[in-house]
């Protein structure tokens, strides 16, 4: 199985603040990665695909980059909605992973 | 709007046999243009996702349950299922249904459209 690790494991920001959630994977899985993120007692939700592509109505400070095997998230502007967990996921080969998650707190 | 419910018994007794169903409205199952999946989240932790079934009963499952598995579907009742046998407290956990992303005869193999998540407690 391909693992996908994601740094860190919690982030501690502000409202405003740029941040940014790295992922890696144990081998190349091209650009076939989404991003989630993930409230409590909710379902997770998509933010991204193919590493940088915005699902419809996700809000244009979030962001993705990479490929082969290094991914990140960025939000340029955080806003109170975002605080949250973040979950990255390779599509690239079966089965399907995710990362540990990135618990998105407030400072 | 697609919508996706999971139900099923909140508490299974160990060795016996964990059933879930997830409800599709707003979408017919049967128009093949997408492929549906559990995936299983254990409390406190990340997710793990259990394998998917296409409408004609194409299914492929996580090797790690591979031997403990079943997925089917009842496209006459927009439905999709879950069998895991021979549980342990190994598999108390959230598990929800989710439809995975196909646009213009293309799927991707995120997803797009989720359940709400029911807890399965596996205890006596």
């Amino acid at each position: 199985d391909i693992q996908m690790t994601q740094s860190p494991s919690t982030l501690s920001a502000s409202v405003g603040d740029r941040v940014t959630i790295t992922c890696r994977a144990s081998q190349s899985i091209n650009n076939l990665l989404a991003w989630y993120h993930q409230k409590p007692g909710t379902a997770p939700k998509v933010l991204i695909y193919q590493t940088s592509t915005l699902e419809s109505g996700v809000p244009s400070r979030f962001s993705g980059s990479g490929s082969g095997t290094e991914f990140t998230l960025t939000i340029s502007s955080l806003q109170p909605d975002d605080f949250a967990t973040y979950y990255c996921q390779q599509y690239k080969v079966y089965p399907y992973t995710f990362g540990q998650g990135t618990k998105l707190e407030m400072k | 709007q697609v919508r996706l419910q999971e139900s099923g018994p909140g508490l299974v007794k160990p060795s016996q046999t964990l059933s879930l169903t997830c409800s599709v409205s707003g979408g017919a199952i049967s128009s093949g243009a997408y492929y549906w999946s559990w995936i299983r989240q254990h409390p406190g932790k990340g997710l793990e996702w259990i394998g998917y079934i296409y409408y004609s009963g194409i299914t492929y499952f996580n090797p790690s349950l591979k031997s403990r598995v079943t997925i089917s579907v009842d496209t006459s009742k927009n439905q999709f299922f879950l069998k895991l046998n021979s549980v342990t407290a190994a598999d108390t956990a959230v598990y929800f249904c989710a439809r995975k992303h196909c646009t213009g005869g293309l799927c991707y193999g995120f997803f797009d459209y989720w359940g709400q998540g029911t807890l399965v407690t596996v205890s006596s």
